[in-house]
């Protein structure tokens, strides 16, 4: 069965980063790109970008170019999304995704972010 | 840009439940003919879940209750006997361009 396991909640200052994992499993890993996605309370579902596990190509939102980055570790089939310079407006519970052919058909059960000084 | 109608909608238990998204680019790929356009629903506390690909194919497990229509730029979801459980936010999303833009949503109730 295919999973996508991602890390625990955490708690920033403003103007620090924080790094998300997603690990996956019962699928290679290097076949299907992985995308984050996030929600704030009260919001709609945001796309942040993409990551070809294979080559780590990269595609960004606009929103969040020059703040985020998103890598993996083959060899542990895991993938990262880190963001900078947060603000109060990052807290959100950020999600992963695999996308094939037929789209985003695998979630990772969220990582909240909280931002508070 | 997708744009979905209407932002919110109550409807009766038993009755058709209409969502539609609108595509500010033809999300349809001419090499093979698919439309790519996802819909997913969203619960609180829980992922969100893929329901229609390719604009009309129900994904794995759905209830056939659930169907997609449309192409190019308009796509539909509708609820054909809306039950309890489906009471959810739903969005459209396009995967055609690298930029995978979600709707606005659309927050389904009961009436």
């Amino acid at each position: 069965q295919v999973h996508l396991v991602q890390s625990g909640a955490e708690v920033k200052k403003p103007g620090a980063s924080v790094k998300v994992s997603c690990k996956a499993s019962g699928h290679t890993f290097s076949y299907y790109d992985i995308n984050w996605v996030r929600q704030a309370t009260g919001q709609g579902l945001q796309w942040m970008g993409w990551m070809n596990p294979n080559s780590g190509n990269t595609g960004y939102a606009q929103k969040f170019q020059g703040r985020v980055t998103m890598t993996r570790n083959v060899s542990i089939a895991t993938s990262y999304m880190e963001l900078s310079s947060l603000t109060p407006d990052d807290t959100a519970v950020y999600y992963c995704a695999r996308r094939g052919s037929r789209g985003m058909d695998v979630w990772g059960q969220g990582t909240t972010v909280i931002v508070s000084s | 840009v997708m744009t979905q109608s209407p932002d919110s909608l109550a409807v009766s238990l038993g009755e058709r439940a209409t969502i539609n998204c609108k595509s500010s680019q033809s999300v349809l790929y001419s090499s093979d003919n698919k439309n790519y356009l996802a819909w997913f629903q969203k619960k609180p506390g829980q992922p969100p879940k893929l329901l229609i690909y390719w604009a009309t194919t129900r994904e794995s497990g759905v209830p056939d209750r659930f169907s997609g229509s449309g192409s190019g730029t308009d796509f539909t979801l509708t609820i054909s006997s809306l039950q309890p459980e489906d009471v959810a936010v739903y969005y459209c999303q396009q995967y055609y361009s690298p930029i995978y833009s979600f709707g606005q949503g659309t927050k389904l109730e009961i009436k």
